[in-house]
């Protein structure tokens, strides 16, 4: 059975810091794995999805990176900001041909100014 | 803009009341999800469907059923609702096939007292 666990659970940091959010998984047998960004009371919002044949993706200050083989992905943020002060989930669409997504329990990042 | 809408951001309910929760997406995707989200657990799925009546159970259908009469549109019912039934509630919706990545919606928040 897949698990997903995020290290760390909580993260505090000044703005301006460079900083590096762990996902791991079980199973390395996976189509993809994809980073999500919660606000407090919110629904999820998609930040980035990578295939299993992708190394990497980017969008903006974002960037998340992915090897299967050890079973872990990191999303890098660049120069944090008090706006990216959320949830961060990432979910694995795992193998046996279905279309369902396991979560982990995600890291709640806060950058203080 | 592609969407994800949950008709309700918050609801409050009586135990015993049938409870409807609704979701449309305009994406013309074929999957669509029901998620719950509690602290501690993360998110658990409750029910998903791959087409239009179709509908498979997730991990923790108890107490819960779902209609799929259009593609567009997928409904939770809460057939007599429980303060157990407290959470915050996710609808998500994906095109079919392994390679794609889920859309949330934004989420009702629901209370059963």
């Amino acid at each position: 059975k897949q698990e997903v666990t995020q290290i760390p659970a909580a993260l505090s940091v000044p703005e301006g810091e460079n900083l590096v959010l762990n996902c791991s998984f079980t199973d390395s047998a996976i189509y993809n794995l994809q980073w999500f960004r919660q606000d407090p009371g919110k629904g999820l919002t998609s930040l980035l999805l990578i295939q299993s044949s992708q190394r990497e993706q980017t969008s903006g200050r974002l960037n998340a990176s992915l090897d299967k083989s050890s079973g872990r992905s990191t999303l890098y943020i660049a120069a944090s900001q008090p706006g990216d002060s959320a949830t961060y989930l990432c979910a694995v669409k795992g193998s046996y041909n279905t279309d369902k997504l396991i979560f982990g329990t995600g890291t709640r990042l806060q950058v203080f100014p | 803009d592609v969407k994800v809408t949950q008709s309700s951001r918050y609801l409050v309910k009586r135990t015993g009341e049938k409870v409807f929760l609704e979701c449309v997406q305009d994406m013309d995707h074929e999957n669509m999800f029901w998620y719950r989200q509690d602290p501690g657990l993360g998110l658990r799925l409750i029910y998903f469907s791959y087409d239009v009546k179709m509908k498979e159970k997730g991990d923790i259908p108890e107490g819960y059923s779902v209609s799929r009469e259009k593609k567009e549109r997928f409904s939770l019912i809460l057939e007599s609702a429980s303060t157990n039934q407290t959470s915050m509630y996710l609808c998500a919706s994906s095109r079919e096939g392994l390679g794609y990545g889920y859309t949330f919606g934004s989420g009702t928040r629901l209370t059963v007292v």
